[in-house]
């Protein structure tokens, strides 16, 4: 079965620990995307990959950071400097500049 | 990043009537425009999608029209259904990589 899976659904962190999100794609799409969703505030970009081994900076990236070893994986990490990490995480992927996005299911994160 | 600004946040209708969703983009590169449904707690899926190239777009009670020359697009859904009731995000494909920028969304209500 084709798709984006991210995991976990629900994630719960203490306040000054890393966490690490996963997002895998078996579609062969070689873009991937890391967005964050709030209430009221649609989805905002935090980083983006083209292509293996390269990655570039969204909107919000300030406390996270990614890694693309693989064109099936592109993994967040919410580090501790990000002042508020409590959201709605949702990964794409997409084959080409004019097409579809596809979404995960999304990880939601809580601070506690 | 570059803004998508959507219009109404909110939007009630009854069900048979039409519902409208505007949204403008200020990156006159954008080529490529997306609407996506998200039902509550599930990820955004692509309802429909216009390229540059046209200026309107029909699938079965979903349309959507773009004006390239004002930046603006939207989004019209004929003889709505209660299970049309979602929240709704257009977005425009930004000029550098291949990462969509969002409006903040429309929550509609269909009611019966």
């Amino acid at each position: 079965d084709g798709g984006i899976t991210q995991s976990p659904k629900y994630l719960f962190r203490k306040e000054g620990q890393n966490v690490t999100l996963s997002c895998e794609q078996n579609l062969n799409h070689d873009a991937m995307y890391w967005y964050r969703q709030d209430p009221g505030q649609g989805l905002r970009l935090i980083y983006y990959s083209q292509i293996v081994n390269d990655f570039q900076k969204g909107d919000i990236a300030e406390g996270y950071s990614v890694s693309r070893e693989k064109k099936e994986s592109f993994p967040l990490t919410v580090t501790s400097a990000q002042k508020n990490p409590t959201a709605f995480y949702l990964c794409a992927s997409s084959i080409a500049m004019n097409t579809e996005a596809f979404f995960g299911q999304g990880t939601r994160l809580t601070v506690v | 990043g570059e803004n998508v600004e959507q219009h109404p946040s909110t939007l009630s209708v009854q069900e048979g009537d039409s519902a409208v969703i505007k949204c403008t983009y200020s990156d006159s590169a954008s080529n490529y425009f997306p609407w996506y449904k998200q039902e509550l707690g599930k990820r955004p899926q692509l309802i429909i999608d216009i390229r540059s190239n046209v200026g309107e777009k029909k699938d079965q009670r979903i349309a959507v029209t773009l004006n390239k020359t004002a930046k603006h697009f939207s989004l019209h859904i004929t003889e709505t259904q209660p299970e049309d009731s979602a929240v709704y995000f257009c977005a425009a494909r930004r000029n550098s990589g291949y990462a969509l920028n969002f409006g903040k969304g429309t929550s509609l209500l269909v009611t019966p």
